[in-house]
């Protein structure tokens, strides 16, 4: 019964490849978040969607590509990766009206 | 979204209420006070928030001070489990996908048996 739910947990690949992280949840929410936490442990918002839609792009490079399918749904595509994008990436959701955001169990990505 | 301050560590005896400090002198008025903690390596957990008033959930309780300056979540008894980095996040009200949640480095608990 997993609320927020990402695959893979861990990603390793080499520098150049492209990669997704998946992430889906079960909860009816409307709006979905991805988050980087870096090497120092700070945790900063990349994107959000609501309804499907674009809302927050926090001055990440195009190399990442969020994909919304439908509501439940919230892809990260990452080309030309580099070492720097070595973290660990949370998906979130939330529901509209509400304060709490439910995070996924994150998913470790090493670029070699 | 008002900047905080938080102690970088505390060591709290098993057993013990943990009280955890929060200063956010620039708060404004239609601020929320939230907090979060982070288990190691699983994502951040929602405890509670607030606006003015003190707060109870099954978790925590969240006391504000009457200048919403700052403020200090309590986790009554604590166990061993309580061990995580907890943030205090300030947001205003948000809706429709904008409402980011903008982490500080938090205080990391240390529960001793």
């Amino acid at each position: 019964d997993t609320a927020v739910s990402q695959t893979p947990k861990y990603l390793v690949t080499q520098m150049g490849n492209d990669k997704s992280i998946k992430c889906e949840q079960n909860l009816g929410h409307d709006t979905m978040y991805w988050y980087k936490q870096d090497s120092k442990k700070f945790l900063k918002i990349m994107f959000s969607y609501n309804n499907k839609e674009l809302i927050i792009n926090e001055t990440v490079p195009n190399r990442f590509s969020p994909k919304s399918p439908d509501k439940a749904h919230l892809n990260l595509h990452i080309n030309s990766l580099e070492l720097g994008d070595s973290a660990v990436y949370f998906c979130a959701s939330s529901a509209t009206g509400t304060t709490e955001a439910f995070f996924g169990q994150g998913t470790r990505l090493t670029v070699v | 979204d008002a900047k905080t301050t938080q102690p970088p560590s505390m060591d709290c005896a098993e057993g013990r209420a943990a009280n955890l400090p929060c200063n956010h002198s620039t708060i404004s008025g239609n601020e929320y006070v939230y907090w979060y903690r982070q288990i190691h390596s699983q994502g951040p957990q929602y405890i509670i928030h607030g606006l003015k008033n003190n707060e109870t959930n099954e978790m925590a309780s969240l006391i504000i001070t009457e200048d919403r300056k700052s403020s200090t979540l309590i986790l009554p008894h604590a166990t061993l489990r309580d061990t995580a980095v907890y943030y205090c996040i300030v947001r205003g009200w948000a809706n429709f996908g904008n409402e980011k949640l903008t982490f500080g480095t938090g205080t990391r608990l240390t529960i001793i048996p």
